[in-house]
């Protein structure tokens, strides 16, 4: 089955720094990429995802990147405020299984 | 929000019980997946349902079983057979189970073994 790396598992940064998630994957056949993120206490909510016929993608200051050939995608932040501290997800699934597996988790901290 | 509802927020097990959690949304979504939340552990999925009177084992079912007599509800029972039952369970839907499709998450059911 599929198994989805995340890294780091935590990232501290400055506010108005950028931010970088990375993700790698087993499944040749996924093909599709998105990213949760839960604030504390709260539940998952998706804020991007991306398909495999697509490298790139944005939405205003997150964007994330695909590279198929070496099976990682990562999540990118910039200018970071106070309130992306949260834990994000990201996950993988393909066409002819239902499900999606999620990565580990990373906790990002935005410090003022 | 989001029109899914999880109940109760806070459940506690006593050794040998077997306990229900609840997970009812409104919106109108054929599928329903129950995930298991651990520490450092990201979201793993326990069971899901593409469609009423119909449901599959995830990655981690021994332990749990569910039903999904209703579209509307997809209830998660932990059995005595699950010996570290202690986690953070999510309930969440999409339109369908294809696995392209958003989830949208419940608030969660934080279930303690006494």
């Amino acid at each position: 089955g599929e198994n989805v790396e995340q890294h780091p598992s935590t990232l501290s940064v400055q506010e108005g720094d950028s931010a970088v998630i990375k993700c790698t994957y087993s499944d040749s056949a996924s093909n599709y990429f998105p990213w949760y993120k839960q604030e504390l206490g709260k539940r998952p909510q998706l804020i991007i995802d991306i398909r495999s016929n697509v490298g790139e993608k944005k939405d205003q200051r997150i964007a994330v990147t695909l590279n198929k050939t070496a099976k990682h995608f990562s999540l990118h932040i910039t200018e970071t405020q106070p309130e992306d501290s949260a834990v994000y997800f990201c996950a993988a699934s393909n066409s002819s299984n239902y499900k999606l597996t999620f990565g580990k988790g990373t906790l990002l901290t935005v410090n003022p | 929000d989001g029109g899914i509802t999880q109940s109760p927020k806070y459940l506690f097990r006593k050794e040998g019980q077997n306990v229900t959690l609840s997970c009812e949304q409104n919106l109108n979504h054929d599928a329903m997946y129950w995930y298991r939340q651990d520490p450092g552990q990201g979201l793993r999925l326990i069971y899901y349902s593409q469609i009423v009177n119909d449901f599959q084992k995830g990655d981690i079912a021994e332990g749990y079983s569910v039903s999904r007599e209703k579209k509307e509800s997809f209830p998660l029972t932990v059995t005595s057979a699950q010996k570290n039952p202690t986690a953070f369970y999510l309930c969440a839907s999409s339109i369908a189970a294809d696995g392209h499709e958003k989830l949208f998450f419940g608030s969660g059911t934080q279930l303690s073994v006494l």
